[in-house]
């Protein structure tokens, strides 16, 4: 496609329930990034994935955030047993993943936990 | 470890004047890049400027150029002759370079109002 893409724009769940986020990344990027942006807040980093190597899930802030990634293409941020204090945008970004280049976002999922 | 410093959560300028918008960053690594992001009310994340580590200028883009100080870790955004839709929240943000491992993380941000 000619960006990247993300399902569904947006989502209203029920405290614990559980959510899964999609991202369509630019076709031939290598590098994903997963982002959580609180209101009026900057951008948190959750996960990055680079081609074959393991992902770096430095940023998930608990056990209940997961995310997957296909190859090279479409990623999946999963989050469990929701809580309020999910509710967020969470915007995915793709880039090239060689060397010095930007990186492209999507228009993000707003989560809305009630 | 990697970190990006924007000590203004707010900026003000007037319309057709010069802003300078803070960011000092922390790294190990010997090569780097740096980025600012504008996001408007809008949400959508657009792409400023760039300046890697080893540059030798300062980047520029049009309106923007990125005063890059390295020995002081910092990474400035100048937009001179502001203009009303520059009002947007700012983000600076850092990769690094080294063996294809390129994470990026962001600053807190800065938004900027521009008054007529």
């Amino acid at each position: 496609g000619a960006g990247v893409s993300q399902s569904p724009s947006n989502k209203v769940t029920e405290k614990g329930k559980d959510v899964e986020l999609r991202c369509d990344p630019i076709s031939g990027h290598t590098a994903l990034y997963w982002y959580r942006q609180r209101l009026g807040q900057g951008l948190e980093f959750l996960i990055y994935f680079q081609g074959n190597s393991a992902p770096d899930k430095s940023g998930l802030p608990s056990d209940r955030f997961s995310a997957e990634r296909t190859g090279e293409s479409v990623s999946t941020l999963t989050i469990q047993r929701t809580q309020q204090e999910d509710s967020a945008v969470y915007l995915c970004a793709s880039s090239l993943g060689q060397g010095p280049d930007e990186a492209f976002f999507g228009q993000g999922t707003r989560l809305t936990v009630v | 470890a990697q970190k990006i410093t924007q000590t203004q959560p707010g900026m003000f300028v007037q319309e057709k004047e010069a802003v300078t918008l803070d960011c000092t960053y922390d790294t190990s690594d010997p090569s780097y890049g740096l980025f600012w992001y504008k996001q408007p009310s809008s949400g959508e994340m657009i792409f400023l400027i760039y300046q890697g580590s080893y540059d030798q200028q300062n980047a520029t883009e049009g309106r923007y150029s990125l005063n890059f100080q390295k020995a002081r870790k910092s990474a400035n955004l100048v937009i001179s002759a502001s203009q009303l839709g520059d009002s947007a929240m700012y983000f600076c943000a850092m990769s690094p370079l080294s063996g294809g491992y390129n994470k990026l993380i962001f600053g807190a941000g800065t938004r900027l109002a521009v008054h007529p």
